[in-house]
């Protein structure tokens, strides 16, 4: 099946730094991947959706200058959080759809960061 | 988009059978129904899919009545590894819909 992977599997910053966030799509082209963030025991909460060449949408409440989002290629998509803050500590998870549409969707392992 | 609803959490023994319904009131003439299945610290990963009717694939069984306002997934004899939260999503698989909402998903917990 279609793989989706990312980088750093978790990653420890402290507060003010940027950290960025790689997802890859291995063994196919993904027009459109998503990001999602998780806290602990809550569910996933899509913040936004980006296609390849174009900028991305950003959920409501989404900040875009913080949670800056890049698609250059249509195997990568990066999710760069600027300026960390504590709050700011999450499970990252993308996801990547082979269409324009959100049909079969593959998700990446997540990336753990913690902010000091 | 349509909203589910799903229980919070669900007990069971190993090798029993378990089945999880979903509602979604509100679904659309284009939505599909996708169940994901998610362990702790990793990324959701996809159980089945359906339109309508029944879906089974080597790991679940889809159900999915005639009104499509509700879907059940049944996960036959389950095991430990079974332990996890499955969500049930509704999606528009003609693209006019491009994204995807989780909603509070299912905590199964698996006994010996």
């Amino acid at each position: 099946g279609a793989v989706v992977s990312q980088h750093p599997s978790r990653v420890i910053c402290k507060s003010g730094t940027s950290v960025k966030i790689e997802c890859r799509s291995l063994d196919f082209q993904a027009t459109t991947m998503f990001w999602y963030r998780q806290f602990p025991k809550k569910s996933l909460m899509l913040m936004a959706t980006s296609n390849e060449g174009s900028k991305a949408t950003y959920e409501q409440g989404v900040e875009k200058d913080k949670f800056l989002i890049n698609h250059a290629s249509l195997t990568l998509s990066t999710l760069t959080v600027t300026s960390a803050h504590p709050e700011d500590s999450s499970f990252y998870i993308c996801s990547a759809s082979t269409t324009m549409g959100s049909y079969e969707q593959y998700f990446g392992p997540g990336t753990r960061l913690t902010v000091t | 988009l349509a909203k589910t609803t799903q229980p919070i959490s669900m007990d069971s023994y190993e090798g029993q059978e378990v089945n999880i319904t979903c509602s979604h009131n509100n679904i659309a003439t284009n939505d599909y129904i996708t169940w994901y299945q998610q362990f702790p610290s990793q990324g959701p990963r996809f159980i089945i899919q359906g339109y309508k009717t029944k879906v089974t694939n080597e790991v679940a069984s889809l159900f999915i009545p005639a009104d499509r306002k509700s879907s059940t997934l049944s996960l036959p004899r389950v095991s430990l590894s079974d332990t996890a939260v499955y969500y049930c999503l509704v999606g528009d698989m003609s693209g006019n819909t491009d994204k995807l909402i989780f909603g509070t998903g299912t905590r199964l917990q698996v006994f010996p």
